[in-house]
């Protein structure tokens, strides 16, 4: 069964550093998404991006956010100047069109020293 | 701005007994729900979606859920649980004929005692 794979599973980094989550799709899906969960809270959406740019995201995708397909297969998420606020789960999904089921990778837990 | 609030943040049980989750939402328009599944250790997988049509949808594993456009509510239910069902339930929405992003509950922890 295709799958929505994402590395590295855990990702420990100092405040101020950057760092990129990666995510390969699944390979047919045309629609991207970023989600993240603060733990003990709420799933919530960071980004949305379809043919090669950002559809929608949230006031939680600041411009220390940034996603990217590099090339046919990744989407990456690149968070320019980690703070401690930003250690949580983050979840990368994708669709074959929007409003139809999302697939979920495994999650990148994220922890900001 | 669109929210979704799931009443019991933990629900234990045992093996046989019913389960049914709440669900509302607050949103007036055109909505998709969503009812997502976390296995320990695993992804978010889904259970079960309504779109449009019959209210009452049957997802996998024996679940279903009930559209109740008045109340604005989206119920999880099983007749009889497993132990293989403890797991986090989560309610989603996505608003909207081209809404391209789910707006989450804050999930119920369910733990079937065998």
């Amino acid at each position: 069964e295709p799958e929505v794979t994402q590395t590295p599973s855990h990702q420990v980094t100092q405040m101020g550093q950057e760092v990129i989550l990666r995510c390969v799709p699944i390979s047919n899906h045309l629609y991207f998404y970023w989600y993240r969960q603060i733990l003990g809270q709420k799933v919530e959406f960071l980004v949305s991006f379809y043919n090669n740019e950002i559809s929608e995201k949230s006031e939680i995708f600041d411009d220390q956010f940034s996603v990217e397909r590099p090339d046919g297969s990744n989407f990456t998420l690149k968070i320019r100047s980690t703070k401690l606020e930003d250690s949580a789960m983050y979840f990368c999904a994708s669709s074959t069109r929007p409003n139809a089921e999302a697939f979920f990778g495994q999650g990148t837990r994220l922890t900001v020293v | 701005a669109q929210s979704v609030s799931q009443h019991n943040h933990h629900v234990i049980l045992s093996e046989a007994a019913s389960l049914e989750l709440g669900c509302n939402y607050s949103y007036g328009g055109t909505v998709n729900l969503f009812w997502y599944v976390q296995y320990p250790g695993q992804h978010l997988q889904l259970l079960l979606k309504y779109f449009s049509g019959d209210p009452l949808v049957k997802g996998i594993k024996g679940f279903e859920a009930e559209f109740i456009k008045s109340k604005f509510s989206f119920n999880l239910r099983k007749p009889s649980v497993q132990w293989s069902d403890t797991a986090e339930y989560f309610c989603a929405v996505n608003v909207g004929a081209a809404g391209n992003k789910l707006t989450f509950g804050g999930g119920t922890r369910v733990l079937v005692k065998p």
